[in-house]
């Protein structure tokens, strides 16, 4: 089965600067790469998601890359707010239910 | 539209007990998951189902039973509570689609004493 690598665990940050998270993946026939964002005491929520068959791609401030060789996707986010606070799963999988990284909590310091 | 529902939002149970969660989608999606979350541990996949009458085990089934007899319902059995059990629930569903997006209930927090 699908097996996804995310680091680091924790990550802090000043407020405006940029924060990125890396993960890797194992199956080769993953797809579909998802990024949630969780607050505290929340659901899981998707932020952004990116396709194998696109390299990268922008929401505002959120960027997702993806190397299909290496087998690693990033996701960066740009002028960090407090707001941004939380913790982020990557994901990868195919047509079906992905698998789910570890998590990173991004603490912004104002 | 309710989204993903979960009852109850908390639940202390005695080693040994038994007891469903339940979780429900008036989205009409074919899949639907349940996942464990742990500190430092993700979210790790128990059980799962493409549609109704089919379920699989995810990487953690062992003390979990599923059924899925509607689309809409896909409740979660503890057979006999361990303290292991001890974690924060979440149901999951999502669209066979070209959209793969996993919409989350709001979990279920449950200890076992």
């Amino acid at each position: 089965g699908e097996n996804v690598e995310q680091h680091p665990s924790t990550l802090s940050v000043q407020e405006g600067d940029s924060a990125v998270i890396k993960c890797t993946y194992s199956d080769s026939a993953s797809n579909y790469f998802p990024w949630y964002k969780q607050e505290l005491g929340k659901r899981p929520q998707l932020i952004i998601d990116i396709r194998s068959n696109v390299g990268e791609k922008k929401d505002q401030r959120i960027a997702v890359t993806l190397n299909k060789t290496a087998k690693h996707f990033s996701l960066h986010i740009t002028e960090t707010q407090p707001e941004d606070s939380a913790v982020y799963f990557c994901a990868a999988g195919g047509s079906y239910i992905p698998t789910f990284g570890r998590g990173t909590s991004l603490i912004v310091h104002p | 539209n309710a989204g993903v529902t979960q009852t109850p939002k908390f639940q202390v149970l005695k080693t040994g007990q038994s007891m469903t969660l339940q979780c429900a989608q008036d989205m009409n999606h074919e899949y639907m998951s349940w996942y464990r979350q742990d500190p430092g541990m993700g979210l790790r996949l128990i059980h799962y189902s493409v549609g109704a009458g089919i379920t699989d085990q995810g990487e953690v089934p062992n003390g979990y039973n599923v059924s899925r007899s509607t689309t809409e319902d896909f409740p979660l059995r503890l057979l006999s509570a361990a303290p292991s059990q001890t974690s924060v629930y979440f149901c999951a569903s999502s669209y066979s689609g070209t959209s793969n997006e996993q919409f989350f209930g709001p979990g279920t927090r449950l200890t076992v004493l």
